[in-house]
């Protein structure tokens, strides 16, 4: 079957770095996604990956080893308004999104 | 604003009862879909449409069904409500259905209760 693993919960501080952690196996591999959705809100685009290596934009940065079925999601100077889920989505081989559970992480002052 | 919407916002429902979901588009996309969204679970795709006047099953169809007459809209249609219909739901749409980061974009969902 096909299955997308992250951690159920994360704390941090303000102004510090998290690493949020993606597993993933899947029938085929066309992309990676993630997302993030505050409480009681929609998902919002964050970044994508199809090709081995690192994504940066901005606070946010992405990581991707497709030999290791694995990514992670980078988080620098956390601000208050980081406290959200984050989604890690794999596009399979008939180009659907697989969805994790998702990541609520909390960020404490 | 372009985006998309979705109404209603929240309902409760006597099980049972025949209920639509409405999703509207106005970013011209030609693909959409409609996931429900559980505690402790990811994302689920129930359906999905690649373009207007196609349609397909996603991961969890059953008892859901879905219509799409044009580009803009698509909604989503329990026939008859159970209590494991409980959910939040939501809509999403992307320019195109396969290849390239193809962003899929939200709407903000309805909240659905089943009694």
């Amino acid at each position: 079957g096909q299955n997308i693993d992250q951690p159920t919960e994360m704390t941090a501080t303000e102004g510090a770095i998290v690493q949020i952690n993606c597993t993933y196996q899947t029938s085929g591999f066309n992309g990676l996604f993630w997302y993030q959705q505050h409480a009681g809100e929609a998902p919002t685009f964050l970044s994508y990956n199809v090709l081995d290596g690192l994504e940066e934009k901005g606070r946010f940065s992405s990581f991707l080893s497709r030999s290791k079925g694995y990514s992670y999601l980078l988080l620098k100077e956390l601000q208050m308004k980081d406290s959200a889920s984050y989604l890690c989505a794999v596009r399979d081989s008939n180009y659907q999104l697989i969805w994790g559970a998702g990541t609520k992480l909390i960020i404490k002052p | 604003i372009a985006g998309i919407t979705q109404a209603p916002t929240s309902q409760i429902l006597a099980a049972g009862r025949r209920m639509t979901l409405r999703c509207t588009q106005d970013m011209r996309h030609n693909a959409m879909y409609w996931y429900r969204q559980d505690l402790g679970l990811g994302l689920r795709l129930i359906h999905y449409s690649n373009t207007a006047g196609t349609t397909g099953k996603g991961e969890v169809p059953d008892g859901y069904s879905v219509s799409r007459a044009n580009t803009d809209d698509f909604p989503l249609t329990l026939a008859s409500a159970v209590p494991s219909q409980t959910s939040v739901y939501f809509c999403a749409s992307s320019d195109s259905a396969s290849g390239g980061a193809d962003t899929q974009y939200f709407g903000p969902g309805t909240r659905l209760t089943v009694l």
